[in-house]
């Protein structure tokens, strides 16, 4: 069945270094694929989309590479700071009308940030 | 422009008793979905609803329902609580539900005595 799974469950860095954290994801139809951060007791906080028709995309800080090839996403952070500590989700949604709003998540990886 | 509202932020609640969530979405925005977040399960989806419609749901039982008023608040509802249903229940809105930015409120933290 459909799946998105993150390579890593923990993730530690240093103050300044660059963060890369991994999802793999099983549909090939998905065409549509964000990143959410989860801080302790709160919800997901979008940082930024990519749809399938592109292969990266950048934001404040952040980049998103999408290779459709091997169903790959990954989610960049430059120059990581304490404040980027928190839980990292890949969520997709793919083609049909059964994926109306059912955003499908990977497990997250914990970010850490060690000053 | 105000983010998605959830009420209330913590519930507890007995075995057996019956709970009702509230989502206020985004200004404008069409589509509010709902979502159970357990550590051991992560993110599921529940169910989906737009203009007042359900469009879509997901493997979870009967037990749990929902409703999309005219104005596209949401509630979600759960009857005969059990301890497993112990979870943050969060709601996304969107414009549309699709392909289009899902922003979450802060969820409601239910927990099952």
């Amino acid at each position: 069945g459909e799946s998105v799974g993150l390579h890593l469950p923990t993730l530690s860095v240093q103050e300044g270094d660059n963060s890369i954290i991994n999802c793999a994801y099983s549909n090939s139809a998905s065409d549509y694929f964000i990143w959410y951060k989860q801080e302790s007791g709160k919800g997901p906080q979008f940082i930024i989309d990519i749809r399938s028709n592109m292969d990266k995309r950048q934001g404040q800080r952040v980049t998103v590479l999408l290779n459709k090839t091997v169903k790959h996403l990954s989610l960049q952070i430059a120059a990581t700071q304490p404040g980027d500590s928190a839980v990292y989700f890949c969520a997709e949604i793919g083609y049909g009308s059964g994926n109306t709003g059912k955003l499908i998540f990977g497990q997250g990886t914990t970010l850490q940030v060690k000053p | 422009k105000a983010g998605v509202t959830q009420t209330p932020r913590y519930l507890i609640k007995t075995r057996g008793q019956q709970v009702t969530l509230s989502c206020s979405p985004i200004s404008g925005h069409r589509s509010v979905s709902w979502y159970q977040q357990t550590p051991g399960q992560g993110l599921q989806f529940l169910f989906e609803y737009f203009s007042e419609t359900q469009r879509n749901k997901g493997n979870f039982p009967g037990r749990f329902s929902g409703r999309q008023f005219s104005n596209s608040r949401s509630e979600m509802n759960v009857s005969t609580l059990e301890l497993g249903d112990s979870a943050l229940y969060l709601c996304a809105s969107s414009l549309m539900g699709r392909d289009t930015e899902a922003f979450f409120g802060q969820g409601t933290r239910l927990t099952v005595v």
